[in-house]
Parts: structure tokens; C-alpha cells; sequence
């Protein structure tokens, strides 16, 4: 079993919806948690952190579940430049060696 | 510098040759990742080092792989005798003790 999994998508979206993505860690000591936004042949930037209690930055929605260990990631009124492929990143208990899924590859439709 | 900067941007090489890819981390981050990626997947994880050792080269696919960080600063992806499948964008990442990784640019490593 792979340490961080994902649906692969592609999610396609018309702009005005809300999406939403999972993943699951199979660590369970992880402590760290991140969404990482990369582009067509471009490297990953960090989008958010997630944290225990959930966290919101404007239009994105961060959830941490422990219990079922996995993370979501909530969009609302998709923009056309939200079309990007959206990983999921987990850290190793312990240090700071940090894993990455494969990505979710959302494309907005106009 | 501000960011995480890689050399070179683009490499080409041909089969057999050996390859010397550069990192220079964020100022101060202690922890360094590579990883490789190949079209349409995510990043697939290399080697990590904490300081001046390799806390976890569990991903490096074989010997040909050696990766180095002498003075816990900048550290060198080395291939040896490379192969067309070694061709792919090789990432460098550099955290603090958060552990918010920040990449650098890549390196696009093409193997003829």
C-alpha cells in the first residue's frame, strides 16, 4: 500500500462549482500535513497546511481526519485558474521526511 | 538566495555518460529532499538528509544513484552510466522543522 494515496482525477469542473478531493495516509504516526498545487511543468508550491481543527483560506478548505487518516481539500467557486494538478503530502512520524501522492489533476471548464 | 535554486535547468546527456545535478537549499533549512518526477506523476521520492547525512535513501532506484551533501548546505545528485529511463524532472526540496518543503525549479534530465 502506497504511504499517500489519491485519486488521480481528472476531475472536470465548469467554473461556479465546488470540489472536493481525499487522500489517505497509511502512517499513522504523521504528524505534518500539506497541500501542494503544481502546474504543467512547473514545481509543486505549497497551497495550505492542514491542521487538526481544519482551516480555510478564502475560496479552500483544509480537513485533517485522524481516525479514518485522510485529508480533503475543498474548493468553492472554481476558477478556470484553479485548473492545476493538486498533491497531497504527508510527513514520516518522527523527522521530517515528507511524501507526496500522486496528484489530482482538476481542469475548470469555462 | 531567496528560494531553492537548481543547476542546470535543462541537461542532455547521452546513455552511458554520468551527470552531476546541483542544489542550493533555502538559507538555514536543514533538511534537503530529491525527488524525480516523470510526466503525468508525482513526485517519487529519492533520498532526504538531515544536515550533512542521508537520514533516508530508501528511494534511490539503484547504485547508479548517489546523492551527497558535504557541509549540510548544498548537496549533488550524482548518475552514473545513465540510462534513457533515468530521464525525468529531478526535484530538490528544503524545509525547516515545520516541514513545509519548498522545491526548486528542477532539473529536466533528458538521456539520448
Amino acid at each position: 500500500r502506497k504511504e499517500v494515496e489519491q485519486d488521480p482525477g481528472p476531475f472536470n469542473v465548469p467554473e461556479g462549482a465546488t470540489v472536493a478531493f481525499n487522500c489517505t495516509y497509511s502512517n499513522s504516526a504523521s504528524q505534518s500535513f500539506f497541500w501542494y498545487r503544481q502546474d504543467c511543468r512547473k514545481e509543486p508550491k505549497l497551497l495550505m497546511s492542514v491542521y487538526s481543527s481544519g482551516n480555510e483560506d478564502g475560496r479552500f478548505t483544509a480537513q485533517l481526519n485522524r481516525a479514518s487518516q485522510y485529508i480533503s481539500l475543498l474548493i468553492r467557486d472554481s476558477k478556470l485558474s484553479d485548473s492545476a494538478t493538486y498533491l497531497c503530502v504527508a510527513n514520516s512520524g518522527g523527522y521530517q521526511k515528507v511524501t507526496f501522492g500522486t496528484g489530482t489533476k482538476l481542469q475548470v471548464i469555462p | 538566495g531567496a528560494g531553492v535554486s537548481q543547476t542546470p535547468s535543462n541537461k542532455v546527456t547521452e546513455k552511458g555518460k554520468y551527470v552531476e545535478l546541483r542544489c542550493d537549499p533555502i538559507s538555514g533549512h536543514t533538511a534537503l529532499y530529491w525527488y524525480r518526477q516523470s510526466l503525468g506523476q508525482g513526485p517519487e521520492f529519492l533520498i532526504y538528509f538531515q544536515g550533512t547525512g542521508a537520514a533516508d535513501d530508501s528511494g534511490l532506484p539503484n547504485d547508479r544513484f548517489f546523492a551527497v551533501r558535504p557541509e549540510g548546505s548544498v548537496s549533488t545528485l550524482k548518475i552514473q552510466r545513465t540510462e534513457r529511463g533515468d530521464s525525468a524532472v529531478y526535484l530538490c526540496a528544503s524545509s525547516s522543522t515545520q516541514g513545509e518543503a519548498f522545491f526548486g525549479q528542477g532539473t529536466r534530465l533528458t538521456v539520448v
